[in-house]
This record gives structure tokens, C-alpha cells and sequence, in this order.
């Protein structure tokens, strides 16, 4: 049971390039999450999926898409990278809130420098 | 939407000390409040949380209060060890409709030294 994975952990692009971050769970969860993290901000929701095929714009959602094509899987990609998007990217799951645990559960992050 | 703030940024002790990180939220209608430790280079992990109907929970060391008419929560630790160093964040949930699930906000997060 590896629970949550990132691919990939490094990446570093230049200012307009494109790239998919890869999350994936083993854990059966019907929700995911994808969150910036920034020195002295917390974690930031970008955007979050309830279920296969679903998608919602967080709290950070410009420059950004997500894909849920698979329950496990979860995609976050940038179309054209800029410096401001430089950050660590951390993917999340849990349950269904109703009757379940709320536990959300982290990735290892991918750290993404934009030059 | 809701905004968390967490107090202090930093924060340093001598071993066997406690420690207490403060939280306070916006929203009354927040009903979950999960705290996590983020050690150097490594992934948030969850460490105790409390439902809004709970005023008080304790796991070993640790122990986290909630008060809803304030509309604050803090973490306490006590006999507090080295290697709880690392940094601790609050976060609030609230429901979303007519479903308990609800997006998290996160406070900014608190640097935990502890000195041997």
C-alpha cells in the first residue's frame, strides 16, 4: 500500500513551457486535492475532485487545469509555466466526508523551479 | 470564504517545555479543525484533529481545544522533545451544501523549535 505518490519530486522549466504533475492512490479515495505550498503562506488549495470525472477550482486555480480521468489518478498541469508558479506542489486524498474519516493525506510534493 | 490565522510564526522551547499554537477562524459554520506537522522536506502529516461537537482531545503528548464561540482551537504540547521540531499548521473545514464535505484552509504555519 504506497497510499499517495507524486511524480515527478524535481522539475525545474522555463518561463512558457508546459508540464503534468501525476498523482496517484492506492487507498480507494474518493476525493483529491492539489495545494501550493509558499514560505510563510500555508498550503493554498489550487483545485480538488469529488469523484472520477469531476473537477472544481480551489482557492489558487489561475494558470492551472486538472484532470480526473481515473478514480486513483489525479493531473495538474500547467500550460505555460511562469516564475510565480515556482513552489512546492503537494497532492492530497481522503474519504467521503459522510460517515468517514476526513483524514486527508499527503503526498511526498514535487518542488517546481519556473526560470 | 473562511480565512485562518495562526499564531505565533515561530516558535522556540527548551526540552520538557510545552508549547501552545494558536488558531482562529472565520466561519461558525466550520465543523472539523485538523492539525498537521510538516518535518524539513517532508510531506504534511496529520497529528490530532476535533469536531466542532468536541471541546477537548487528547493524544499523549499532545492535546487540542476548541472554542466555538470564540471561534478559536490550539494545539498544545507538552514535555516537548527535539524531535518535535518541524512546522504545525491548523486548518479548518467548512461543509459545502448539504454534505459534510467542505475544501480545508490552512493557517500560514508555525516554525516549532525545541532545544535540547
Amino acid at each position: 500500500n504506497a497510499g499517495v505518490t507524486q511524480t515527478p519530486k524535481f522539475r525545474v522549466l522555463k518561463t512558457g513551457q508546459s508540464m503534468t504533475l501525476l498523482c496517484a492512490q492506492d487507498m480507494n479515495h474518493e476525493y483529491m486535492y492539489w495545494y501550493r505550498q509558499d514560505p510563510g503562506m500555508g498550503l493554498r488549495l489550487i483545485h480538488y475532485s469529488v469523484g472520477e470525472g469531476t473537477t472544481a477550482k480551489g482557492e489558487v486555480p489561475d494558470g492551472y487545469n486538472v484532470s480526473r480521468l481515473k478514480k486513483q489518478n489525479f493531473l495538474l498541469g500547467l500550460e505555460s509555466a511562469a516564475p510565480s508558479q515556482t513552489s512546492v506542489y503537494f497532492c492530497a486524498s481522503s474519504y467521503w466526508g459522510g460517515g468517514r474519516t476526513d483524514t486527508q493525506y499527503f503526498g511526498p510534493g514535487t518542488r517546481l523551479t519556473v526560470l | 470564504g473562511e480565512n485562518v490565522e495562526q499564531h505565533p510564526s515561530t516558535l522556540s522551547v527548551q526540552e520538557g517545555d510545552s508549547a501552545v499554537i494558536k488558531c482562529t477562524y472565520s466561519d461558525s459554520a466550520s465543523n472539523y479543525f485538523p492539525w498537521y506537522k510538516q518535518e524539513l522536506g517532508k510531506r504534511p502529516q496529520l497529528i490530532i484533529d476535533i469536531r466542532s461537537n468536541v471541546g477537548e482531545k487528547k493524544d499523549q503528548r499532545i492535546a487540542v481545544t476548541l472554542n466555538k464561540t470564540a471561534k478559536h482551537f490550539s494545539l498544545h504540547i507538552t514535555e516537548t522533545q527535539p524531535e518535535d521540531s518541524a512546522v504545525y499548521f491548523c486548518a479548518a473545514r467548512t461543509p459545502t451544501g448539504g454534505t459534510s464535505y467542505g475544501k480545508l484552509t490552512f493557517g500560514q504555519g508555525t516554525i516549532l523549535t525545541v532545544h535540547p
